[in-house]
């Protein structure tokens, strides 16, 4: 089965909102855990990444934490803006360094 | 920051022809290299994991023989898409892996067949 479980969208927010969107994983050992962003016709940009237990990846206001306890890594935003418009993509990596997605968040910010 | 380069970025081609697709770091040098296929509103499913030098390792599912992969240097890998039909129209994604940048992913193909 797939070893990341993402919240399904799509989810609808105003600008200014609070955005969450959960990622919970399994795996042995401690996977390095990913956020990408992908925008309309294009490939994935990182977004931001923890490499071990409750570290915090941070970048252009996205947070995530990794959290071995609850094995998640939700990613939030304090005030959307109608640019974090895209679909974003949490993913682990595995011991042979493969990357495993969930399935996808279709984020839509209205002004 | 790192660059991966894919091209072509749109491709329409005839059923029964074969298409190529390269993707290029620009900055760096990729450890390995790594080809995706997306479906709409979809993830990404991984098809193949190439190293330089040596043979594509295929995911289960994935045919080898339509999916050509070859991966001459350690920043140029090429998928080719071998007597393509309608079924194979997707999106196809490289990510090019380093020590130093991690995951790098190109732009995307979109690939329809006709």
């Amino acid at each position: 089965g797939n070893s990341v479980t993402q919240m399904e969208g799509p989810v609808t927010l105003s600008e200014e909102a609070f955005l969450t969107i959960n990622c919970t994983y399994t795996a042995t050992g401690y996977p390095s855990l990913f956020w990408y962003v992908q925008y309309p016709g294009e490939g994935l940009q990182l977004l931001l990444k923890a490499t071990k237990a409750d570290d915090k990846g941070s970048n252009k206001g996205f947070e995530a934490t990794y959290r071995k306890e609850t094995t998640s890594f939700h990613l939030e935003k304090g005030s959307v803006q109608v640019s974090d418009s895209a679909v974003y993509f949490c993913a682990r990596r595995s011991n042979d360094y493969k990357l495993s997605f969930g399935a996808g968040t279709t984020v839509t910010v209205r002004a | 920051g790192a660059v991966v380069s894919q091209h072509p970025s749109r491709v329409i081609c005839k059923s029964g022809t074969s298409v190529k697709i390269e993707c290029r770091s620009l900055d760096f040098q990729a450890t390995t290299m790594f080809w995706y296929r997306q479906f709409p509103k979809q993830s990404l499913m991984l098809m193949a994991t190439s190293n330089e030098g040596s043979k594509a390792t295929y995911e289960q599912g994935v045919e080898k023989d339509k999916f050509l992969i070859n991966h001459a240097s350690l920043t140029l890998s090429t998928l080719t898409v071998t007597s393509a039909h309608p079924e194979d129209s997707s999106f196809y994604i490289c990510s090019a892996r380093s020590i130093e940048y991690s995951y790098t992913f190109g732009s995307g193909t979109r690939l329809t067949v006709v």
